[in-house]
């Protein structure tokens, strides 16, 4: 079992749907990070967070320690979403998801 | 963005064939670190540095070694490279160690070994 699981591991939606990304974890953490990486290859942070919620735009993540989850949520998706999104764990070390697959269309 | 370069982007070898890659950072960052990307594998770490001269190994770093002789260039090198090895490499900074805080990726660099 992988310590750090995301699921779906494919997920596709109409344009302006909500969407849920979800992140567990089975290490202790002190925080933990989004990151998106665009169909080119290229790897950009979106959030770190060790507790509740943030949010940056139609973006918003929430974390729960005491369960070992995150989510990330996109409102109002839109075709220039279409990325994998990637969670990772920091702790001692960083570990890092397998990733979520998002395909918007319009 | 962060100042991270990568280079090459793409490269093809054959077996056998010392391959290097580079990695060059405008931020000043003390950490940086080398990460392969494969299919159904989140990235995984191969080695990393946190000073000039100073590297350790990561959870994958068997067939690989690394030079930091400058704060801005962290190099890659696959002695001898195998087909095992054909993997999109990412280079990453990071002002803390990791486990502390926020890391900046490059571009990758795609490397197919025939």
């Amino acid at each position: 079992k992988n310590e750090v699981e995301q699921s779906p591991q494919n997920l596709t939606a109409q344009e302006g749907e909500f969407i849920t990304i979800n992140c567990s974890y089975s290490v202790g953490i002190s925080a933990l990070h989004w990151l998106q990486q665009h169909p080119g290859g290229g790897i950009v942070s979106l959030f770190m967070l060790s507790s509740g919620k943030k949010k940056h735009g139609r973006l918003i993540a929430t974390i729960n320690i005491q369960e070992k989850h995150s989510s990330l949520h996109i409102t109002a998706s839109h075709p220039r979403d279409s990325a994998v999104y990637i969670c990772a764990t920091i702790g001692d070390k960083l570990i890092f998801g397998t990733g979520t697959r998002l395909q918007v269309f319009p | 963005d962060a100042g991270i370069t990568q280079s090459p982007r793409h490269k093809v070898t054959e077996t056998g064939t010392p391959v290097t890659l580079r990695c060059h950072q405008t931020e000043n960052h003390r950490y940086m670190y080398w990460y392969r990307q494969d299919p159904g594998h989140g990235l995984r770490l191969i080695h990393y540095s946190y000073g000039v001269k100073d590297t350790d190994k990561g959870e994958v770093s068997d067939g690989y070694s690394v030079s930091r002789s400058k704060t801005e260039d962290f190099l890659l090198t696959l002695e001898s490279a195998t087909s095992s090895q054909t993997s999109v490499y990412f280079c990453a900074i990071s002002e803390l160690r990791q486990g502390s805080g926020e890391q900046f990726f490059g571009p990758g660099t795609r490397l197919t070994v025939l």
